[in-house]
């Protein structure tokens, strides 16, 4: 049972738009960072977005985030095929006095 | 260019024990803190420990406190994991991870994995 909680699959299609929540606690995301990692089959999570919103360079404008209480959500425009992976939120628990992630969420672009 | 090269991954018996490396090279090692995450095949990411940039500070998962160390040596640009008293429930992909921002809540760069398998 993870400490934040997300989806365990969405599916939109080609084009289209799909969100994915992380939802959490006082100890988690409402007082620290969130981050979101994308993990393509086969290869080691990708940094997608850190301090809520903000991307890393080479990340497409397509991938955004967003954080208002005690959830978080990514958002995903212009689907592609390529964007069909698993994703994950992380952030520090300032309780637990660790990193915490969601259990991931599977991306099927149909 | 930013580079992580996990390795010291293998097949142990259960109550064995390993030491996990992570090489870092392309960055100024010692102004990073460091973790470790593990992914048991087809299941999700699980925080293991992390390290300040200096040692001052390490952290870990309940689930491996008393069990596993985390260390680094600067001049070495090197990460470790001493994994003792290994359970089968330890089998899993262990990355090391890059903190960017310095306070544990965003890994910009990851190695490649490395398989512990617990196994008699």
């Amino acid at each position: 049972q993870s400490v934040l909680t997300q989806p365990p699959s969405v599916s939109a299609a080609p084009g289209q738009k799909v969100t994915i929540s992380c939802s959490g606690s006082s100890s988690n995301i409402v007082n620290n960072y969130v981050s979101w990692y994308q993990q393509l089959p086969g290869t080691a999570p990708k940094l997608l977005i850190y301090d809520n919103y903000k991307r890393p360079s080479g990340i497409p404008d397509r991938f955004s985030g967003s954080k208002s209480g005690t959830s978080a959500t990514l958002g995903i425009t212009g689907l592609q095929t390529g964007d069909e992976a698993d994703y994950y939120c992380g952030t520090w628990d300032s309780s637990l006095r660790g990193v915490v992630f969601g259990g991931g969420t599977k991306l099927t672009v149909l | 260019e930013v580079q992580l090269v996990e390795s010291g991954g293998g097949l142990v018996k259960p109550g064995g024990s390993l030491r996990l490396s992570c090489a870092a090279s392309g960055f100024t090692f010692s102004d990073y803190s460091m973790t470790w995450v593990r992914q048991v095949p087809g299941k999700g990411l699980e925080w293991v420990s992390s390290i300040s940039s200096s040692s001052s500070y390490m952290f870990y998962a309940d689930s491996v406190k008393g069990r596993f160390t985390i260390s680094r040596d600067n001049a070495k640009h090197s990460l470790y994991l001493q994994m003792n008293s290994l359970r089968a429930e330890d089998t899993a992909v262990y990355y090391c991870a890059r903190d960017g921002g310095g306070y544990y809540d965003r890994f910009d760069y990851w190695g490649q994995g490395t398989l512990v398998t617990v196994s008699s």
